[in-house]
């Protein structure tokens, strides 16, 4: 069954990049869309975006001038980056997997990152 | 795109019914057959409940199901349990390869 675990800092300064990393284990990454989501306090989903195992990316359209997602099958692990945060960008994020660009059926089980001044 | 709106927070009793609305427009959940349904209990992965509108991951149980009418998708819960107390966020295809959440409803078990 596949996992997927988010890593990285848990605390980041405003105005700076914001870099995660989801690593998948249990199966291929191949032939899945892989997303990022975030939940912000008291606030429903965000989608932010999805890399295809081809590298091929989509953004939300919100965030795609600060957002870059990066994709190693080799290492199972998706990145991801963020420029110019915050303090609305403080939330917990999700990685997801998707058979299909609408839909996910794994999920890890985030990563809460606070934006500091 | 702007957010689904879903209601904040629903309830019912233990063995009872609760449907959950999630209400877009003609550019998300009007346009598409592509709703999914989430279950998260806070500090755990979110789980996939429905896609594709009406379709049921094995291992779902039944008593969850999915439906549209027009802009707005629903997610039923029949036969409550206590388990079943959690967030549910409902999402949709948005055309451009886009997709938009719902703002989430806190479902208590009373």
């Amino acid at each position: 069954q596949v996992q997927l675990q988010e890593s990285g800092p848990g605390l980041v300064k405003s105005s700076e990049t914001l870099s995660l990393t989801c690593t998948v284990s249990g199966d291929s990454m191949r032939y899945y869309y892989w997303s990022w989501v975030r939940q912000t306090a008291g606030k429903g989903l965000d989608w932010i975006g999805r890399i295809y195992t081809t590298g091929k990316s989509q953004y939300n359209p919100s965030l795609k001038s600060r957002v870059t997602m990066s994709i190693d099958s080799s290492k199972n692990q998706l990145s991801l980056k963020l420029t110019s945060v915050t303090a609305a960008d403080t939330a917990i994020f999700f990685c997801a997997r998707g058979p299909r660009r609408d839909y996910f059926d794994s999920w890890g089980q985030g990563i809460l990152v606070t934006v500091s001044s | 795109q702007s957010a689904l709106t879903q209601p904040p927070s629903a309830s019912g009793s233990p063995g009872h019914s609760v449907t959950i609305s999630c209400t877009g427009t003609s550019s998300d959940v009007g346009g598409y057959n592509y709703v999914s349904w989430y279950q998260h209990h806070p500090g755990k992965a979110p789980k996939l409940l429905i896609y594709e509108v009406n379709k049921r991951p094995s291992g779902v149980p039944d008593r969850f199901s999915g439906s549209k009418s027009g802009n707005t998708a629903s997610l039923t819960v029949s036969g409550l349990q206590a388990e079943d107390e959690a967030e549910y966020h409902c999402c949709s295809y948005a055309g451009s390869d886009n997709l938009v959440f719902g703002g989430g409803t806190k479902l208590t078990v009373l």
